[in-house]
This record gives structure tokens, C-alpha cells and sequence, in this order.
């Protein structure tokens, strides 16, 4: 099974910070990498697919990169509707396995 | 509008059986594979099951393998959700997801809470 390796496990930021997350997988995924958004009682929400590719609604302001092993998922200028927690998901391999998740908290 | 909605979800004693069903609609339910997702309280995601679109293929993680059978109804546009021999670890959220060709999960439902314990 590939591991998604994810972090940091939880994350504070200001309005209007740039932050990133990182997901490492335990073997090459080939760019099958997607990130997902979930609010607290809610469904997740696919942000990202295919590593950098929006998804339609998602803001700009989200972005995402890698190659290989190593990926990673940016939020420019937090907003406070950002604030949530965000999953990596690889999709190259059954079984499909996501990370640890990452909780984005206002400093 | 693509909607999911889940149900069937409930309290059971460990041992029992219980089955989820999730509606679906807004979209070509039988073009696409589907998947069952779950999330135990405050911790993460795991993949539960995958079906192809014809319903001939499926896909588990040792987790559940030969517990859990996942199904589905193309005319009624409706994926289950078989629970044998559940134990206090299946205690989660359970969400049905549309998945595409590749297999992300593009589109999910609320969720269905389970609950384990005797």
C-alpha cells in the first residue's frame, strides 16, 4: 500500500498569509494526487486533481505542485472561509489512501 | 445538480449487519464508478469500497474485505452499502462518493453516521 505522509498536522495563520502543505508518498504516484477541503460536520470537497488541476469554483488562490514522491497544496492570502481541515488523497494505486489531514486554525 | 444522499445509518451491537444506501442524482448514475468513504470520529479519511459502473467489479481494502459488500442498482440510481460482522472500529461517518474515470471521488454525500457498541 502507498503511504501519504502529510504536514504539518495543524497550522495557524493569519488572514491574508500564504500557506502550504505537504503530502510525501512512500513510492512515485505520477502526479495522481488530489486535495480535498472539509469543514467541520460537513462532506469533503475536491479542491485539486491531477496535482495542480482546479477544480471548477475552486478560487485561485489555491494552487498545487510535485512530482514524483513529493507534492505539495498552497493557499495564498488565507480567507477566513478557508479555515478547515484539508486532506491529500493518491489515486495512482488500490488501495487509495489519503493523508493524516491538515487543520488550518486562525493565529 | 449532482446530489447524494445517504441513509440506513444507525446504532448496532457489534457482530450485526447493517446496509447503507445512497440516492443519487443530477447525473448519469450508471457512467460512473462509485465509492463508500468513511471517517471515524475526529480522525481522518479512509477509502471503504469502489464498484464499476456495470456493478462486476469491486474493490476493498484488507480493512473490510469480506465483511463489507458494496452494490449497486443502475434503474434506480441507488449504491449500498453491505455491513457484516461490524466490530467498534467501524464506528464512522460513511459517505458515498462519485468517482471518475481515474478514480478521484468528485462528489459527496453528507454522510450516514454508524455507530458500533453494544
Amino acid at each position: 500500500d502507498i503511504q501519504m505522509t502529510q504536514s504539518p498536522p495543524s497550522l495557524s495563520a493569519s488572514l491574508g498569509d500564504k500557506v502550504t502543505i505537504t503530502c510525501q508518498a512512500s513510492q512515485n504516484i505520477n502526479k495522481y494526487i488530489a486535495w480535498y477541503q472539509q469543514k467541520p460536520g460537513k462532506a469533503p470537497r475536491l479542491l485539486i486533481r491531477y496535482t495542480s488541476t482546479l477544480e471548477s469554483g475552486t478560487p485561485s488562490r489555491f494552487s498545487g505542485s510535485g512530482s514524483g514522491r513529493d507534492y505539495s497544496f498552497s493557499i495564498s492570502n488565507v480567507e477566513s472561509e478557508d479555515i478547515a481541515s484539508y486532506y491529500c488523497l493518491q489515486y495512482v494505486n488500490l488501495p487509495y489512501t489519503f493523508g493524516a489531514g491538515t487543520k488550518l486554525e486562525l493565529k | 445538480e449532482v446530489q447524494l444522499v445517504e441513509s440506513g445509518g444507525g446504532l448496532v451491537q457489534p457482530g450485526r449487519s447493517l446496509k447503507l444506501s445512497c440516492a443519487a442524482s443530477g447525473f448519469t448514475f450508471s457512467n460512473y464508478y462509485m465509492a463508500w468513504v468513511r471517517q471515524a470520529p475526529k480522525k481522518g479519511l479512509e477509502w471503504v469500497a469502489t464498484i464499476s459502473t456495470s456493478g462486476s467489479r469491486t474493490y476493498y481494502p484488507d480493512s473490510v474485505k469480506g465483511r463489507f459488500t458494496i452494490s449497486r442498482d443502475n434503474a434506480k440510481s441507488s449504491l449500498y452499502l453491505q455491513m457484516n460482522s461490524l466490530k467498534s472500529e467501524d464506528t464512522a461517518t460513511y459517505y458515498c462518493a462519485r468517482q471518475d474515470l481515474r478514480g478521484v471521488m468528485d462528489a459527496w454525500g453528507q454522510g450516514a453516521s454508524v455507530t458500533v457498541s453494544s
